[in-house]
């Protein structure tokens, strides 16, 4: 059974533009969640996807977004890059309220 | 206030010197608590779930137990190769929908 799919792997980014990460869950898992994990520092909870609408979200800005397709795959959008927002990004997906399962991440380096 | 906190920071052993970690939680309404294992630059690998007082997990060298407030992954006789750091997460809320991670511990096994 394939895992968590996270793509690209590596994203390098110009301070101000956008970057959009992508993710496939487990087969017949509709839940998706992100999070941010900075060099040397914890997960930090960004948004969490379930059955297509977006069921909670962590205290980001809103230039943080992403949304959930029919299929339970899940987009994430920055918008107007920082250079702080350089990190880690990983993707998780569980069904219903159990386990959730990672990719192994996207790294996003903002110049 | 929800939290979830981790200690030690750092755990240093020699291989076959056996320790714990501890994860507490101030939280309402818990869902699952869940151990997870992290190296570094990649995604978290999940390790136990475990969701009511008094519940025992055990794989290899690792046994997770729970407490009302606290759980604790205990390692024996660890080996180089369990050098990683260890989360533990917490789904909370009254339909889960709250995943928040504790800051990790890190363990260094020194052969």
């Amino acid at each position: 059974e394939a895992g968590v799919t996270q793509s690209p792997t590596h994203l390098i980014k110009t301070r101000g533009q956008q970057a959009t990460l992508r993710c496939s869950p487990i087969s017949g898992h509709t839940s998706v969640y992100w999070y941010q994990q900075a060099l040397g520092l914890g997960l930090q909870f960004l948004l969490w996807y379930d059955e297509g609408e977006e069921r909670n979200r962590g205290n980001f800005p809103p230039r943080f977004s992403g949304r959930q397709f029919p299929n339970y795959s899940s987009e994430l959008n920055v918008n107007a890059l920082e250079l702080e927002d350089s990190a880690l990004y990983l993707c998780a997906s569980s069904r219903a309220r159990t386990e959730a399962f990672f990719g192994q991440g996207t790294r996003l380096t903002v110049v | 206030e929800d939290q979830v906190t981790q200690s030690p920071e750092a755990l240093r052993l020699q291989e076959g010197e056996s320790s714990s970690l501890n994860c507490s939680y101030t939280v309402s309404g818990l869902r699952g608590l869940f151990w997870y294992r992290q190296d570094p630059g990649k995604g978290p690998e999940f390790l136990f779930t475990l969701y009511s007082a008094g519940e025992e997990k055990e794989k290899e060298r690792l046994k997770a137990t729970l407490t009302k407030k606290e759980s604790f992954l205990h390692i024996t006789a660890p080996k180089p190769e369990d050098s990683a750091t260890y989360l533990c997460a917490v789904r909370m809320g009254n339909y889960g929908q709250n995943f928040v991670f504790g800051p990790g511990t890190r363990l260094s096994v020194l052969p």
